[in-house]
């Protein structure tokens, strides 16, 4: 079975400086791996996602990821956190084995920028 | 715009009354989910369709029901059979369901049982 895990609830980080939200992953095949962002009593949004190829992956509004297939890891990251990223992100994952490919969400991480 | 409509946004139910959540979109997208999302426990699939006249059952079908008869369009029927209806309910489409694409999400509707 396939799984997700966001070992942080919640995230503190200063305006300014760099924030990662931590994410890994359990799947028996090939992953393809996306981040998403909720604002308050709204849908997700997409940020990223990686399928193959190069490890770092670059998205909206300056965020990427760095796929760790060792650690099977795939973490978030900013260079620059602002006030307006606070807000609750989402890992997940598909399993590319089987016919119909699950997505499996992790629980959420609550990011709080700090001005 | 291209995307997808849920409604109501906001929906206050008694014990025992059925009702339909909404969900429409416009992306000529052949695969559409429900999501019910609860605090602390993240995105949880209720039901999953892959083509117009099909959907599966998917971790928390209990309580729910859905039709696909157009392709745009996936309602969600919460019935007097789900003991814990109080959630916010999410829809989302995708290209198909065993490709690189990402989930494109609704708004959400939140249900409210009195």
């Amino acid at each position: 079975a396939q799984s997700v895990a966001q070992p942080e609830d919640q995230v503190n980080v200063a305006e300014g400086n760099p924030l990662t939200v931590k994410c890994t992953y359990s799947v028996s095949g090939n992953p393809y791996l996306f981040w998403y962002v909720q604002y308050p009593n709204r849908g997700l949004q997409f940020l990223l996602k990686y399928i193959t190829g190069d490890n770092l992956v670059k998205g909206s509004y300056g965020f990427e990821a760095e796929f760790n297939k060792s650690q099977t890891s795939f973490h978030l990251k900013k260079p620059s956190a602002l006030v307006s990223d606070s807000a609750l992100y989402f890992c997940a994952v598909r399993d590319t084995s089987g016919g119909y490919q699950k997505v499996t969400f992790g629980i959420g991480t609550k990011l709080q920028v700090i001005p | 715009d291209g995307g997808i409509t849920q409604s109501p946004k906001y929906l206050f139910r008694k014990e025992g009354q059925n009702v339909t959540l909404s969900c429409e979109q416009n992306l000529n997208h052949d695969a559409m989910y429900w999501y019910r999302q609860d605090p602390g426990q993240g995105l949880r699939l209720i039901y999953y369709s892959q083509i117009v006249n099909d959907f599966q059952k998917g971790d928390i079908a209990e309580g729910y029901s859905v039709s696909r008869e157009k392709k745009e369009s996936f309602p969600l029927t919460v019935t007097s059979a789900q003991k814990n209806p109080t959630a916010f309910y999410l829809c989302a489409s995708s290209i198909g369901t065993a490709n690189t694409g990402e989930l494109f999400f609704g708004e959400g509707s939140r249900l409210t049982v009195l």
